[in-house]
């Protein structure tokens, strides 16, 4: 199975601040990258797949990058709302396989 | 809208098997657009992909559970269905069923396969 490594595993911003966060595949997925919001309580969400795309109604400030083994997603502006785990999947081989998610807590 | 519901028993035993349905509302599981998925996540983990099936009854298994899993559908009652057999403690987690986009091409570039509607999930405990 491919596995996925998130950094950090926590991370403490304020409203407003930009920040990354990184994604890597321990072998080439090429692009087949996602990228998951999930607050306490709640179901993951789509937020970009194809290691850019945003999907359908996700807010511009989410953007994604990144090909073959090093993904980033980045929130430009964060809002009070963005503050949740978040999970890069690759699906570049089966069985898809998720990372160990990335808290972003308000500081 | 696609809205995904599970449900099903919430506390097992050890060796007992973990039976839960996904009811689909808002559009029909025969449409042929998704494949149907079952996700679970452990406390704390990221999530982790169990499998899915295309309302022809096409399956496919992460083969860590292989052995103990089954996953059908039932167009009738459009709903889809999990098995897994021989539960342990390693199995409690929350359990979600969730529509899957297989992957395609589009001007040029390719996507892979993502989960794009999930249900509210539901806790499963095995506990003796």
């Amino acid at each position: 199975d491919i596995q996925m490594t998130q950094s950090p595993s926590s991370l403490s911003a304020s409203v407003g601040d930009r920040v990354t966060i990184a994604c890597r595949a321990d072998q080439n997925i090429n692009r087949y990258l996602n990228w998951y919001q999930q607050k306490p309580g709640k179901a993951p969400k789509l937020l970009i797949y194809g290691a850019s795309k945003l999907q359908s109604g996700v807010p511009s400030r989410f953007s994604g990058s990144g090909s073959r083994t090093d993904f980033t997603l980045t929130i430009s502006s964060l809002q009070p709302e963005d503050f949740a785990t978040y999970y890069c999947q690759q699906c570049y081989s089966a069985p898809n396989t998720f990372g160990q998610g990335t808290k972003l807590e308000i500081k | 809208q696609v809205q995904l519901q599970e449900s099903g028993p919430g506390l097992l035993k050890p060796s007992q098997t973990l039976s839960l349905t996904c009811t689909v509302s808002g559009g029909s599981i025969s449409s042929g657009g998704y494949y149907w998925s079952w996700i679970r996540q452990h406390p704390g983990k990221g999530p982790e992909w169990i499998g899915y099936i295309h309302y022809s009854g096409n399956t496919y298994y992460n083969p860590s559970l292989k052995s103990r899993l089954s996953i059908s559908v039932d167009t009738s009652k459009n709903q889809f269905s999990l098995q897994l057999g021989s539960v342990t403690a390693a199995d409690t987690a929350i359990y979600y069923c969730a529509t899957v986009v297989s992957g395609y091409c589009s001007t040029g570039t390719c996507y892979g396969e993502y989960f794009d509607h999930w249900g509210q999930g539901t806790l499963v405990t095995v506990s003796s």
